[in-house]
């Protein structure tokens, strides 16, 4: 069954450092989203992308964040200068489309920064 | 605004009981979906099933089951017979399709099985 897959696995930064999380949505999908989860908190939405766009982002995607889909196939997230509160577990998803379509999640970046 | 409640924190059962996790939701949407995920201690997020707004007909797999209830804007999840590997923080979401497609999440129901 395809899926979503995520690298690294766990990645460790130091602060002010730039990070690139990527993820390889399924092959057919269209639509790409990021979340956060801060250790033992809930998940969050990030943002969405369709069509090489930013389609909807959240109040915690700001100036720092930026996401690009560099080739066919790689979905990336961007943390320009990361801080000791950007430490959490990053998700990717991917759909077919929108409205009744199923996010397929991916197995999460663990980011630690120190 | 769109919101999802799970007011249990932290459930502790033994092995064989049967246990509901509760999920209240907010939305001022007719179309939405409602989702289960669980996320055992590797990390990841396991879909465990969708919802839509108009079926509100329970759903049986297996040792799991879901309650879904307008009325009472409540989604809840019950583990029959559970076991050890049920062990895991199991989120309840939600999504408004005809406003966008994010998925708003719960905090979560951190769900310890005893052996």
């Amino acid at each position: 069954e395809p899926e979503v897959t995520q690298t690294p696995s766990h990645q460790v930064t130091q602060m002010g450092q730039e990070v690139i999380l990527r993820c390889v949505p399924i092959s057919n999908h269209l639509y790409f989203y990021w979340y956060r989860q801060i250790l033992g908190q809930k998940v969050e939405f990030l943002v969405s992308f369709y069509n090489n766009e930013i389609s909807e982002k959240s109040e915690i995607f700001d100036d720092q964040f930026s996401v690009e889909r560099p080739d066919g196939s790689n979905f990336t997230l961007k943390i320009r200068s990361t801080k000791l509160e950007d430490s959490a577990m990053y998700f990717c998803a991917s759909s077919a489309g929108t409205d009744s379509y199923e996010q397929y999640f991916g197995p999460g970046t663990r980011l630690t920064v120190t | 605004a769109q919101k999802v409640t799970q007011a249990q924190t932290e459930i502790s059962v033994v092995e064989k009981e049967d246990v509901t996790l509760d999920c209240v939701y907010e939305t001022r949407d007719t179309t939405y979906y409602l989702f289960w995920y669980k996320q055992p201690p590797s990390g990841e997020l396991v879909f465990l099933i969708r919802r839509n707004s108009f079926d509100e007909q329970n759903e049986i797999s297996g040792r799991y089951s879901w309650n879904f209830q307008k009325s009472t804007s409540s989604f809840n999840f019950t583990i029959t017979a559970s076991q050890v590997v049920d062990s895991a923080v199991y989120f309840c979401a939600l999504s408004e399709p005809l406003r966008d497609d994010k998925i708003i999440f719960g905090k979560g129901t951190r769900l310890h099985i005893l052996p």
